[in-house]
């Protein structure tokens, strides 16, 4: 496509509940990242895939937390358990190649209440 | 490993007034520096980007920034705002092909 497309666009749960977010990079993009943004707050690294490389987890916060992605396709994160202090604008980006210059998708909004 | 620092996390300025938007990074070597912008409901597009060459980068809508190795800054500089670019400013690095690392960002309000 275009963009980058990520859904749901809106989700509400309810503590405890998992739940799993999509992202579809731009197509032949080699390198994808979740970020996570929360209220009044930047930027918070998740987890970054490049191409068929083992991907760096290091900012997934919990174990609750995980995401896949097939080959140079889409990508899940799946937060298992919810928690309220999940709530955050989940954003998902792409690039061609590791150097940046990313497109970010529109981003999915998780309530957890 | 690569940080970011926005020294100014909300700014108010007049229309017309002149904008820059401080960004300093730590990493000794070679950089990549972005700058992003989220408007209002939007989601976050790429304003700017350096990679090599000329140090003054020039963005769309007018904005520009400056690489100045010696200071790990890359100012984001605008001479006239306008009340379209209310929004939220990111700086981020990406150092010797590891992640991109995103600064705390700034909220720039803008007044007619």
């Amino acid at each position: 496509g275009a963009g980058v497309s990520q859904s749901p666009s809106n989700k509400v749960t309810e503590k405890g509940k998992d739940v799993e977010l999509r992202c579809d990079p731009i197509s032949g993009h080699t390198a994808l990242y979740w970020y996570r943004q929360r209220l009044g707050q930047g930027l918070e690294f998740l987890i970054y895939f490049q191409g068929n490389s083992a991907p760096d987890k290091s900012g997934l916060p919990s174990d609750r937390f995980s995401a896949e992605r097939t080959g140079e396709s889409v990508s899940t994160l799946t937060i298992q358990r919810t928690q309220q202090e999940d709530s955050a604008v989940y954003l998902c980006a792409s690039s061609l190649d590791r150097a940046g210059g990313y497109t970010f998708g529109s981003g999915t909004r998780l309530t957890v209440v | 490993a690569q940080s970011v620092s926005q020294h100014n996390h909300h700014v108010i300025l007049s229309e017309a007034a002149s904008l820059e938007l401080g960004c300093n990074y730590s990493y000794g070597g070679t950089v990549n520096l972005f700058w992003y912008v989220q408007y209002p409901g939007q989601h976050l597009q790429l304003l700017l980007k350096y990679f090599s060459g000329d140090p003054l980068v020039k963005g769309i809508k007018g904005f520009e920034a400056e690489f100045i190795k010696s200071k790990f800054s890359f100012n984001l500089r605008k001479p006239s705002v306008q009340w379209s670019d209310t929004a939220e400013y990111f700086c981020a690095v990406n150092a010797g092909y590891q992640k991109v690392t995103f600064g705390i960002g700034t909220k720039l309000q803008v007044i007619p």
